[in-house]
């Protein structure tokens, strides 16, 4: 798939340690939030989602927390592997839009063995 | 469960030529479908979705075309393209407007 740029920011953590990647986003309006996964030569991958009326969401190994007051949204890994490194975009939508997602500019993770 | 296919997976392409690309969904019945461009270190931008058969809205004025023939069938056309078309064309479906997209695995083209 599309390769990613060299300019994304990255975070790298060490094996084991856990992750944790942030996301600003702008719209006071945006009601549903998303993460995604890309690894290179594949679609974005859902991971987790949450909606304005929670804070925080919590699935198998990820936790998604979302901060209304700031306007930010944030992942956390737990345990972080070699199979996490890949680009992780947020995306949110809008409470009156019925269909578009915005993506965030991405963030690319590596996992140091 | 559902499955979305995407291809060709590359596609290399002359300065004018034409272009289809075809995605289909399996698993579920009138599906959202969107199509996404990818440029090299960005986000994605929305091209165009369709929530039913025969319907599609455009997001951006482009060189590009979708239409829908079938329920679970979204197909992105060009009649001449531009080099500016290059890039990694994304498929997705979602369940309804509330509910996340899910991609397929993408279309690298490279227009030469």
């Amino acid at each position: 798939g599309e390769s990613v740029g060299l300019h994304l920011p990255t975070l790298s953590v060490q094996e084991g340690d856990n992750s944790i990647i942030n996301c600003a986003y702008s719209n006071s309006a945006s009601d549903y939030f998303i993460w995604y996964k890309q690894e290179s030569g594949k679609g974005p991958q859902f991971i987790i989602d949450i909606r304005s009326n929670m804070d925080k969401r919590q699935g198998q190994r990820v936790t998604v927390l979302l901060n209304k007051t700031v306007k930010h949204l944030s992942l956390q890994i737990a345990a972080t592997q070699p199979g996490d490194s890949a680009v992780y975009f947020c995306a949110e939508k809008e409470r009156k839009s019925s269909y578009k997602l915005i993506f965030g500019s991405g963030t690319r993770l590596l996992v140091r063995p | 469960s559902q499955t979305i296919h995407q291809w060709p997976a590359t596609l290399v392409q002359p300065v004018g030529s034409p272009l289809s690309l075809e995605c289909t969904v399996e698993g579920t019945s009138n599906p959202n479908l969107y199509w996404y461009r990818q440029a090299a270190g960005r986000g994605l931008q929305l091209l165009f979705y369709s929530v039913g058969i025969g319907q599609i809205s455009s997001e951006v004025p482009q060189n590009l075309s979708a239409s829908r023939p079938q329920d679970r069938q979204f197909i992105l056309s060009s009649k001449k393209l531009l080099l500016s078309d290059s890039g990694f064309y994304l498929c997705a479906w979602s369940g309804d407007n509330d509910q996340p997209q899910h991609f397929g695995d993408g279309t690298r083209l490279s227009i030469l």
